[in-house]
């Protein structure tokens, strides 16, 4: 079946640096990938959308200088996390579809801890 | 705009059966997914309903009805793994974004 890699699975960085999340497809082509956010104790909230080759379309509230969305090629697609405070810690998913794809396959997630 | 909603927290009995509701009011809807997650674990698919009525898969089913707003997935014979977060997702039909629900936390005890 298809699967998406996510890595890194956990990282710790200090606030005020970036961090990049990388989510490849491995063996289908990712056309469209979004990146969700779920806080503790909360579901999974969509921050943007991205379609190979194209700029990201971000969710209301989102903001798109700080959280880097790149999506060069049709089995990788990369979150940054630009300037990390605190209040970014979370846990980050990406979740990918192919071609004709009815289904939505998710990363294992990153969880971001800033201090 | 996208409005889901679920019960935030349920309990039941290892070996009975639950029913976790989910009501969504969608300016486009086409389809509606069923995940389970695990703490710190990404979402596992457990269902998919495009038309009404009950799909069933096991111990997993599933029903729509799109006139109503409304779907739910019901767990039979119940086991302690099945501890977990319940997400309705409802598919848009314009983008294609996967909208999540609020999520139904599930404690099964013995």
């Amino acid at each position: 079946g298809a699967v998406v890699s996510q890595h890194p699975s956990r990282v710790i960085c200090k606030s005020g640096t970036s961090v990049k999340i990388e989510c490849r497809s491995l063996d289908f082509q990712a056309t469209t990938m979004f990146w969700y956010r779920q806080f503790p104790k909360q579901s999974l909230m969509l921050m943007a959308t991205s379609n190979e080759g194209s700029k990201a379309t971000y969710e209301q509230g989102v903001e798109k200088d700080k959280f880097l969305i790149n999506h060069a090629s049709l089995t990788l697609s990369t979150l940054t996390v630009t300037s990390a405070h605190p209040e970014d810690s979370s846990f980050y998913i990406c979740s990918a579809r192919g071609y004709g794809d009815y289904g939505y396959t998710f990363g294992s997630g990153t969880r971001l801890t800033v201090v | 705009g996208q409005n889901i909603d679920q019960p935030t927290e349920m309990t039941a009995t290892e070996g009975a059966i639950v029913q976790i509701n989910c009501t969504y009011q969608t300016s486009g809807f086409n389809g509606l997914f069923w995940y389970q997650q695990h703490a710190g674990e990404a979402p596992t698919f457990l269902s998919y309903n495009v038309l009404d009525g009950l799909e069933e898969k096991g111990r997993f089913s599933s029903f729509l009805s799109r006139s109503k707003g409304y779907s739910y997935l019901l767990l039979k014979e119940l086991q302690m793994k099945d501890s977990a977060s319940y997400l309705c997702a409802v598919r848009d039909q314009t983008t294609d974004k996967l909208i999540f629900g609020t999520g139904t936390r599930l404690q099964v005890f013995p």
